[in-house]
Protein backbone atom coordinates (compact mmCIF):
# COMPACT_ATOMS: atom_id res chain seq x y z
CA UNK A 1 0.00 0.00 0.00
CA UNK A 2 1.77 2.90 -1.66
CA UNK A 3 -0.83 5.53 -0.29
CA UNK A 4 -0.09 8.54 -2.55
CA UNK A 5 2.52 8.81 -5.28
CA UNK A 6 3.84 11.43 -7.52
CA UNK A 7 6.46 11.95 -10.16
CA UNK A 8 8.79 12.99 -10.80
CA UNK A 9 10.29 13.94 -7.95
CA UNK A 10 12.67 16.92 -9.51
CA UNK A 11 12.08 18.53 -12.97
CA UNK A 12 14.13 21.60 -14.38
CA UNK A 13 12.03 23.38 -17.33
CA UNK A 14 12.79 26.34 -19.48
CA UNK A 15 10.47 29.08 -19.69
CA UNK A 16 7.78 27.82 -22.43
CA UNK A 17 8.52 24.49 -22.26
CA UNK A 18 5.53 21.75 -20.92
CA UNK A 19 4.92 18.91 -19.02
CA UNK A 20 2.73 16.89 -16.94
CA UNK A 21 3.63 16.04 -13.16
CA UNK A 22 1.63 12.50 -12.42
CA UNK A 23 -0.36 11.52 -9.32
CA UNK A 24 -1.85 8.23 -8.26
CA UNK A 25 -2.98 6.71 -5.10
CA UNK A 26 -3.84 2.97 -3.81
CA UNK A 27 -6.25 3.79 -1.09
CA UNK A 28 -10.05 3.90 -3.32
CA UNK A 29 -10.40 7.91 -2.76
CA UNK A 30 -12.99 9.43 -4.53
CA UNK A 31 -11.19 12.67 -4.06
CA UNK A 32 -8.04 14.36 -5.34
CA UNK A 33 -6.12 17.74 -5.59
CA UNK A 34 -2.97 19.32 -6.53
CA UNK A 35 -1.30 22.02 -4.47
CA UNK A 36 1.21 24.37 -4.94
CA UNK A 37 4.00 24.78 -2.27
CA UNK A 38 5.96 28.65 -1.99
CA UNK A 39 7.91 29.84 0.75
CA UNK A 40 5.76 32.00 3.87
CA UNK A 41 2.33 31.19 1.76
CA UNK A 42 1.53 27.61 3.26
CA UNK A 43 -0.15 25.22 0.89
CA UNK A 44 -2.39 26.91 -1.73
CA UNK A 45 -5.11 24.76 -4.08
CA UNK A 46 -4.68 24.76 -7.46
CA UNK A 47 -7.16 22.00 -9.15
CA UNK A 48 -9.34 19.66 -7.56
CA UNK A 49 -11.44 16.26 -8.43
CA UNK A 50 -14.31 15.49 -6.09
CA UNK A 51 -15.16 11.95 -8.43
CA UNK A 52 -13.54 10.89 -10.96
CA UNK A 53 -14.61 12.12 -14.10
CA UNK A 54 -15.25 15.68 -12.85
CA UNK A 55 -12.68 18.75 -12.20
CA UNK A 56 -12.64 22.10 -10.69
CA UNK A 57 -10.71 25.23 -9.83
CA UNK A 58 -9.03 25.59 -6.65
CA UNK A 59 -7.22 29.30 -5.54
CA UNK A 60 -4.59 29.72 -8.00
CA UNK A 61 -5.79 27.70 -11.42
CA UNK A 62 -4.26 30.06 -13.91
CA UNK A 63 -1.65 28.78 -16.08
CA UNK A 64 -2.57 24.87 -14.83
CA UNK A 65 -4.65 22.15 -16.39
CA UNK A 66 -5.86 19.12 -15.05
CA UNK A 67 -6.85 15.44 -15.64
CA UNK A 68 -8.84 12.78 -14.04
CA UNK A 69 -7.72 9.91 -16.13
CA UNK A 70 -9.11 7.01 -13.58
CA UNK A 71 -10.08 6.73 -10.13
CA UNK A 72 -6.76 6.24 -8.84
CA UNK A 73 -5.03 8.82 -11.18
CA UNK A 74 -4.80 12.70 -10.90
CA UNK A 75 -2.31 14.50 -13.48
CA UNK A 76 -1.45 18.37 -13.81
CA UNK A 77 0.13 19.59 -16.76
CA UNK A 78 1.66 22.65 -17.20
CA UNK A 79 1.38 24.48 -21.40
CA UNK A 80 3.63 26.79 -21.44
CA UNK A 81 5.85 27.28 -18.15
CA UNK A 82 6.69 30.06 -16.33
CA UNK A 83 9.57 31.50 -13.66
CA UNK A 84 6.66 32.30 -11.60
CA UNK A 85 5.30 28.52 -11.91
CA UNK A 86 8.51 27.72 -9.59
CA UNK A 87 7.71 25.69 -6.82
CA UNK A 88 7.19 22.27 -4.86
CA UNK A 89 3.70 20.53 -6.38
CA UNK A 90 1.97 18.11 -3.81
CA UNK A 91 -0.87 15.86 -4.71
CA UNK A 92 -3.34 14.72 -2.52
CA UNK A 93 -6.06 12.32 -1.52
CA UNK A 94 -9.40 11.91 0.11
CA UNK A 95 -12.44 10.06 0.55
CA UNK A 96 -14.34 12.44 -0.18
CA UNK A 97 -13.99 16.46 -0.79
CA UNK A 98 -14.53 17.78 2.80
CA UNK A 99 -14.45 14.41 4.32
CA UNK A 100 -11.74 14.79 6.69
CA UNK A 101 -8.04 13.84 6.14
CA UNK A 102 -6.53 14.44 3.47
CA UNK A 103 -3.21 12.51 2.41
CA UNK A 104 -0.32 13.69 0.95
CA UNK A 105 2.60 12.92 -2.00
CA UNK A 106 5.87 13.14 -1.23
CA UNK A 107 6.24 16.13 -3.88
CA UNK A 108 7.46 17.24 -7.01
CA UNK A 109 10.32 20.56 -7.04
CA UNK A 110 9.70 22.25 -10.18
CA UNK A 111 12.04 25.15 -11.19
CA UNK A 112 11.25 26.86 -13.84
CA UNK A 113 14.12 28.70 -15.52
CA UNK B 1 -13.23 32.88 1.82
CA UNK B 2 -11.38 31.56 5.09
CA UNK B 3 -8.24 33.17 6.07
CA UNK B 4 -5.86 31.32 8.39
CA UNK B 5 -3.08 33.12 9.96
CA UNK B 6 -0.50 31.19 11.45
CA UNK B 7 2.36 32.08 14.24
CA UNK B 8 5.19 32.44 14.45
CA UNK B 9 6.78 31.51 10.98
CA UNK B 10 9.81 29.92 13.16
CA UNK B 11 10.51 28.60 16.48
CA UNK B 12 13.25 27.56 18.40
CA UNK B 13 12.67 25.17 21.47
CA UNK B 14 14.89 23.29 23.45
CA UNK B 15 14.90 19.35 23.58
CA UNK B 16 12.27 18.51 26.88
CA UNK B 17 10.47 22.07 26.63
CA UNK B 18 6.83 22.66 25.26
CA UNK B 19 6.30 24.53 21.63
CA UNK B 20 3.13 26.74 21.02
CA UNK B 21 1.94 26.80 17.66
CA UNK B 22 -1.14 29.25 17.28
CA UNK B 23 -3.84 29.79 14.24
CA UNK B 24 -6.72 32.09 13.92
CA UNK B 25 -9.03 31.87 11.28
CA UNK B 26 -11.83 34.14 9.79
CA UNK B 27 -15.37 32.45 9.29
CA UNK B 28 -17.02 31.75 12.21
CA UNK B 29 -18.60 28.53 10.15
CA UNK B 30 -15.18 26.20 9.75
CA UNK B 31 -15.85 23.72 12.13
CA UNK B 32 -12.78 21.34 11.74
CA UNK B 33 -9.35 22.02 12.37
CA UNK B 34 -6.27 20.01 11.20
CA UNK B 35 -2.80 20.06 12.41
CA UNK B 36 -0.35 18.68 9.89
CA UNK B 37 3.68 17.87 10.23
CA UNK B 38 5.88 18.42 7.13
CA UNK B 39 9.29 16.57 7.67
CA UNK B 40 11.95 18.12 5.00
CA UNK B 41 11.70 16.36 1.43
CA UNK B 42 8.33 14.87 2.43
CA UNK B 43 4.22 15.84 2.62
CA UNK B 44 2.13 16.71 4.87
CA UNK B 45 0.95 14.24 7.47
CA UNK B 46 -2.07 14.80 9.44
CA UNK B 47 -1.52 14.04 13.19
CA UNK B 48 -4.25 15.61 15.37
CA UNK B 49 -7.20 17.47 14.82
CA UNK B 50 -10.16 18.65 16.14
CA UNK B 51 -13.70 20.09 15.96
CA UNK B 52 -15.80 22.67 16.75
CA UNK B 53 -17.87 20.84 19.16
CA UNK B 54 -14.67 19.78 21.36
CA UNK B 55 -12.28 22.63 23.14
CA UNK B 56 -9.20 20.26 23.82
CA UNK B 57 -7.79 17.01 22.24
CA UNK B 58 -5.17 14.94 23.26
CA UNK B 59 -2.66 12.67 21.71
CA UNK B 60 0.34 11.65 23.85
CA UNK B 61 2.53 14.52 24.13
CA UNK B 62 0.37 16.55 21.33
CA UNK B 63 -3.05 18.54 22.12
CA UNK B 64 -4.88 20.57 19.87
CA UNK B 65 -6.99 23.51 22.05
CA UNK B 66 -10.19 25.25 19.71
CA UNK B 67 -11.56 28.63 21.20
CA UNK B 68 -14.54 29.30 19.03
CA UNK B 69 -15.50 32.56 20.51
CA UNK B 70 -12.14 34.23 19.91
CA UNK B 71 -11.48 31.94 16.40
CA UNK B 72 -8.34 30.24 17.33
CA UNK B 73 -7.36 27.19 17.85
CA UNK B 74 -3.02 26.25 19.43
CA UNK B 75 -1.27 23.24 19.06
CA UNK B 76 0.76 22.34 22.07
CA UNK B 77 3.82 19.89 21.90
CA UNK B 78 5.05 18.73 25.75
CA UNK B 79 8.39 17.27 25.88
CA UNK B 80 9.51 18.16 22.94
CA UNK B 81 12.31 15.79 21.01
CA UNK B 82 14.80 16.06 18.00
CA UNK B 83 12.30 13.94 15.74
CA UNK B 84 9.17 16.90 16.24
CA UNK B 85 11.82 19.18 14.01
CA UNK B 86 9.77 19.68 10.74
CA UNK B 87 7.02 22.26 9.37
CA UNK B 88 3.82 22.34 11.19
CA UNK B 89 0.77 23.69 9.24
CA UNK B 90 -3.01 24.70 10.65
CA UNK B 91 -5.86 24.43 8.53
CA UNK B 92 -9.52 25.07 8.51
CA UNK B 93 -12.83 23.54 7.26
CA UNK B 94 -16.23 24.80 6.86
CA UNK B 95 -18.90 22.30 7.40
CA UNK B 96 -19.25 19.13 5.46
CA UNK B 97 -22.00 19.87 3.41
CA UNK B 98 -20.78 19.21 0.12
CA UNK B 99 -17.08 20.29 -1.83
CA UNK B 100 -16.14 22.54 1.39
CA UNK B 101 -12.35 22.33 1.19
CA UNK B 102 -9.36 22.82 3.57
CA UNK B 103 -7.45 26.55 3.88
CA UNK B 104 -4.06 26.51 5.03
CA UNK B 105 -1.82 28.23 7.28
CA UNK B 106 1.58 29.65 6.38
CA UNK B 107 3.22 26.96 7.96
CA UNK B 108 6.12 27.00 11.34
CA UNK B 109 9.49 25.77 11.17
CA UNK B 110 10.33 23.87 14.24
CA UNK B 111 13.74 23.49 15.47
CA UNK B 112 14.82 21.54 18.31
CA UNK B 113 17.68 22.66 19.90
CA UNK B 114 19.46 19.25 21.63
Amino acid sequence: NAGVTQTPKFQVLKTGQSMTLQCAQDMNHNSMYWYRQDPGMGLRLIYYSASEGTTDKGEVPNGYNVSRLNKREFSLRLESAAPSQTSVYFCASSEYVGRDTQYFGPGTRLTVL
Amino acid sequence: GENVEQHPSTLSVQEGDSAVIKCTYSDSASNYFPWYKQELGKGPQLIIDIRSNVGEKKDQRIAVTLNKTAKHFSLHITETQPEDSAVYFCAARKANFGNEKLTFGTGTRLTIIP
